[in-house]
């Protein structure tokens, strides 16, 4: 079955660092990736999609590319702030189905 | 006012007790989802419906029951609350077009004593 794996947390980083999450994922034929965020005290929103190999989705300065040869949608952020501490989840959209397949989540600790 | 709505928001309960919680959507969509989310474990798929007279189980759908009593509502029960039961429940919407987005209520944090 489809299956999405992220690293495990908390990434704590300072103020301006450089963010990296990663996220693999196992399924069949050509899903549709995502990345949702969920602030404390708050339901997950959708930060970011790609729909094909090669697409690169990008919302509020994170961006995460669509990598079918590595079976991978790392997500990036040039200079992170300490309102981006949140957890962040991976996800994908077999094609063939209706459902969303959530990774394990990665919480982001960013200090001033 | 949040396009989705949950209720309770908390709620402690004894093993044995019977829980509702109830989801309330202004986005007029026709799908809904319940999800349970455990720490390390992501969120889970308990039951959707695609309209009101569908319902299916999702992944781990045992110990619990849902009632999608019109296109904005749809609640879940458990029957009998255990402990291993405890958790933070969301419940989701999206349209037919199912882009992927799913919109999210803020939780339900259920905790069995």
């Amino acid at each position: 079955g489809d299956s999405v794996t992220q690293m495990e947390g908390p990434v704590t980083l300072s103020e301006e660092a450089f963010l990296t999450i990663n996220c693999t994922y196992t399924a069949t034929g050509y899903p549709s990736l995502f990345w949702y965020v969920q602030y404390p005290g708050e339901g997950l929103q959708l930060l970011l999609k790609a729909t094909k190999a090669d697409d690169k989705g990008s919302n509020k300065g994170f961006e995460a590319t669509y990598r079918k040869e590595t079976t991978s949608f790392h997500l990036e952020k040039g200079s992170v702030q300490v309102s981006d501490s949140a957890v962040y989840f991976c996800a994908l959209r077999n094609n063939a189905g209706n459902m969303l397949t959530f990774g394990g989540g990665t919480r982001l600790m960013v200090k001033p | 006012d949040a396009d989705v709505t949950q209720t309770p928001r908390n709620r402690i309960t004894k093993t044995g007790k019977r829980i509702m919680l109830e989801c309330s959507q202004t986005k007029g969509h026709d799908r809904m989802y319940w999800y349970r989310q455990d720490p390390g474990l992501g969120l889970r798929l308990i039951y959707y419906s695609f309209d009101v007279k569908d319902i299916n189980k999702g992944e781990i759908s045992d110990g619990y029951s849902v009632s999608r009593q019109a296109q904005a509502k749809f609640s879940l029960s458990l029957e009998s609350a255990i402990p291993n039961q405890t958790a933070l429940y969301f419940c989701a919407t999206t349209g037919t077009t199912n882009t992927g987005e799913l919109f999210f209520g803020e939780g339900s944090r259920l905790t069995v004593l």
